[in-house]
């Protein structure tokens, strides 16, 4: 069975710093895996997926994340966080080799301070 | 492209009613999933259509229910409302076999 651990419920930066926020899967087979931010009050938006074509997977808004195998991870970071980046990040895998069951992790809450 | 739609965006119910929520997802988009967000069990998968067909199911009792029509719009029903069946209720279109893109959510109070 699939399954998602994020090691961080909560994170808080200063304005310009990194950012870092941790996710470690399990899969039987080689997973899909996403992660999704979520805005207070708003729906989900996908902020970048993986899906085996390269192990650093570039998204939106200075997002990135680097796929590694042997540590069964899917950290995210940003190389200098805005104010407009605090929200709730969820890491996500697809199940059974399907895209439309998605597994969610249990979120990270950023807090981005001046 | 209009993103997906969902109606209404907030119900307030009563314990014992019923209610329908719907969705409209991206156009050309034939697959749509429901999804329930608490704060206790965070986000779970309810069910999944493609082609007016239910091809995936969670974990939840028999009162949640859902279908999708020939457009591909999607409703879920919830029967016998229950207390715990306050949450934000998530939609999300995909074409075949790639991402799914999200709602903005439909927010069901249950008192």
């Amino acid at each position: 069975a699939q399954s998602v651990t994020q090691l961080d419920s909560h994170v808080s930066v200063s304005e310009g710093t990194p950012v870092l926020l941790r996710c470690n899967y399990s899969s039987s087979y080689s997973p899909s895996l996403f992660w999704y931010v979520q805005h207070p009050n708003k729906g989900l938006q996908l902020l970048l997926k993986y899906t085996s074509a390269a192990t650093l997977v570039k998204g939106i808004n200075g997002f990135e994340a680097e796929f590694k195998k042997s540590e069964t991870s899917f950290h995210l970071t940003k190389p200098s966080a805005h104010m407009s980046d605090a929200a709730e990040y969820f890491c996500v895998v697809s199940s059974s080799g399907g895209y439309n069951k998605l597994i969610f992790g249990a979120g990270t809450r950023l807090a981005v301070h001046p | 492209k209009a993103g997906v739609t969902q109606t209404p965006r907030y119900l307030i119910k009563t314990r014992g009613q019923q209610v329908t929520l719907s969705c409209s997802p991206i156009s050309g988009h034939r697959s749509v999933s429901w999804y329930q967000q608490t704060p206790g069990q965070g986000l779970q998968f309810l069910f999944e259509y493609f082609s007016e067909t239910q091809r995936n199911k969670g974990n939840f009792p028999g009162r949640f229910s859902g279908r999708q029509f020939s457009n591909s719009r999607s409703e879920m029903n919830v029967s016998t409302l229950e207390l715990g069946d306050s949450a934000l209720y998530l939609c999300a279109s995909s074409p075949v076999g790639d991402t799914q893109y999200f709602g903005p959510g439909t927010r069901l109070t249950v008192l």
